[in-house]
């Protein structure tokens, strides 16, 4: 069975300050898929990147980067110089590839403030 | 284009009555997915439809929830006798089938159960 864990559950920072938010996942499967995904207050999930267990390198898009590390099943999202609009719950989610299983497993979610 | 939509946004219902919520995929997208949010917490997997292929249902809590796809189109997930801990927020989402599918979602139906 798959596992994604989100340990914090709550996050609050002050604008422009830089923020982690940790996800790790387990499975059994060599060949799967990692998410994030956005929760802001209006409730819509907004996809934010796919990362694919072979492809361990960094990404970065604009403000937001991520952190694959399969030594430590870790896929770990960071905003640097984060904005009030940052503010959401964020999920991580994990889909295995093998059988016929193609829905998510999502972590329980970070909920993060950002302060003015 | 268009995004995954949902009706209603909000269904309020008494214990012991049935709901229907409706899921209106991304055009082109085969697969159909529903999960439930429960307050404060992750989603949970319910149904996946794929096609035509028979539906995954490994996911539905009980014998109270079907759900239903017309082809490749609208899905309706029912759940009959509802109880109080049904209430929470459903949501569909829609992908590709073809490589990668990223699922993307609808913005959900709020279900109160009183």
């Amino acid at each position: 069975a798959q596992k994604v864990t989100q340990a914090q559950t709550e996050i609050s920072v002050v604008e422009k300050e830089d923020v982690t938010l940790d996800c790790v996942y387990e499975t059994r499967d060599t060949t799967y898929y990692l998410f994030w995904y956005k929760q802001p207050p209006s409730g819509e999930l907004v996809f934010l990147i796919r990362r694919n267990s072979f492809d361990e390198q960094n990404e970065i898009s604009g403000r937001y980067s991520w952190n694959f590390q399969k030594s430590t099943s870790s896929f770990n999202f960071t905003i640097t110089a984060s904005q009030v609009v940052d503010s959401a719950v964020y999920f991580c989610a994990l889909r295995i590839t093998s059988g016929s299983a193609r829905q998510l497993t999502f972590g329980s979610g970070t909920q993060l403030t950002v302060l003015p | 284009g268009a995004g995954v939509s949902q009706s209603p946004s909000n269904k309020v219902t008494e214990k012991g009555k049935d709901v229907e919520l409706r899921c209106d995929p991304i055009s082109g997208h085969t697969a159909l997915y529903w999960y439930r949010q429960r307050l404060g917490q992750g989603l949970e997997f319910l149904i996946y439809f794929q096609g035509n292929s028979a539906p995954d249902k490994s996911g539905l809590p009980s014998d109270r929830f079907s759900a239903e796809r017309t082809g490749e189109s609208v899905s309706t997930l029912t759940i009959q006798r509802t109880q109080q801990e049904d209430s929470a927020v459903y949501l569909c989402a829609s992908s590709h089938t073809l490589g990668v599918d990223t699922q993307y979602f609808g913005p959900g139906t709020r279900l109160t159960v009183l």
